[in-house]
């Protein structure tokens, strides 16, 4: 089965620390695979995506990912969080159809 | 150019009360979708429209819930004699094509209520 687990519900940081969320798939084929912020009262925003290539992907606002075949994971990092980032993180996997989201990761930064 | 809008913002309803939810997609999206977010439960698919035919429903929870989308552009997500279980917050997203590489977009979503 079609499967996103994130094992974080709640996550506190100091702002100007370093920030890594998990998120682990199950998947039958080669993953689309997504990460979106969700701000309060405000739409999702997508961060950035994975198809192909470079395992290791670029997004906006300073965020990045990487993807670990092997270990069926594509956890976001960032290395300076600022307060403006607090806000509920969502990791998705997808094909041409449908996106198959995780619980999502609440991330509170502390001043 | 505007993004993907949603009405209402917010919707409270009684219990057994029919509800519709529309979605404005944007302009050119050949492909819309619908997800409901529950609390705690993160975003459930629910249906997904190509053009005016809808190939994936998999997701609908229930008989009660409809959707259609006429013109290739607006959707109305329908929920008759709703339930307490469908309070939660109503997405829509859009996308240019049905190429995985296109990114969906989100409206704001729409909070349904029911009492």
């Amino acid at each position: 089965a079609q499967s996103v687990t994130q094992p974080d519900i709640h996550i506190t940081v100091s702002e100007g620390a370093s920030l890594e969320l998990r998120c682990n798939y199950s998947y039958g084929a080669t993953p689309y695979l997504f990460w979106y912020v969700q701000s309060p009262g405000q739409g999702l925003q997508l961060l950035l995506k994975y198809f192909s290539g470079d395992t290791l992907v670029q997004g906006i606002k300073g965020f990045e990912a990487e993807f670990k075949r092997s270990q069926s994971s594509f956890n976001l990092r960032k290395p300076s969080v600022h307060w403006s980032d607090a806000a509920e993180y969502f990791c998705a996997v997808g094909n041409t159809d449908k996106l198959i989201f995780g619980t999502g990761t609440r991330l509170q930064v502390f001043p | 150019g505007a993004g993907v809008s949603q009405s209402p913002s917010n919707k409270v309803t009684e219990k057994g009360k029919d509800v519709e939810l529309r979605c404005d997609p944007i302009s050119g999206h050949t492909a819309l979708y619908w997800y409901r977010q529950s609390l705690g439960q993160g975003l459930e698919f629910l249906i997904y429209f190509q053009g005016n035919s809808a190939p994936d429903k998999s997701g609908l929870p229930s008989d009660r819930f409809s959707a259609e989308r006429t013109g290739g552009s607006v959707s109305t997500l329908t929920i008759q004699r709703t339930q307490q279980e469908d309070s939660a917050v109503y997405l829509c997203a859009s996308r240019r094509d049905r190429g995985p590489e296109e990114t969906q977009y989100f409206g704001p979503g729409t909070r349904l209520l029911v009492l």
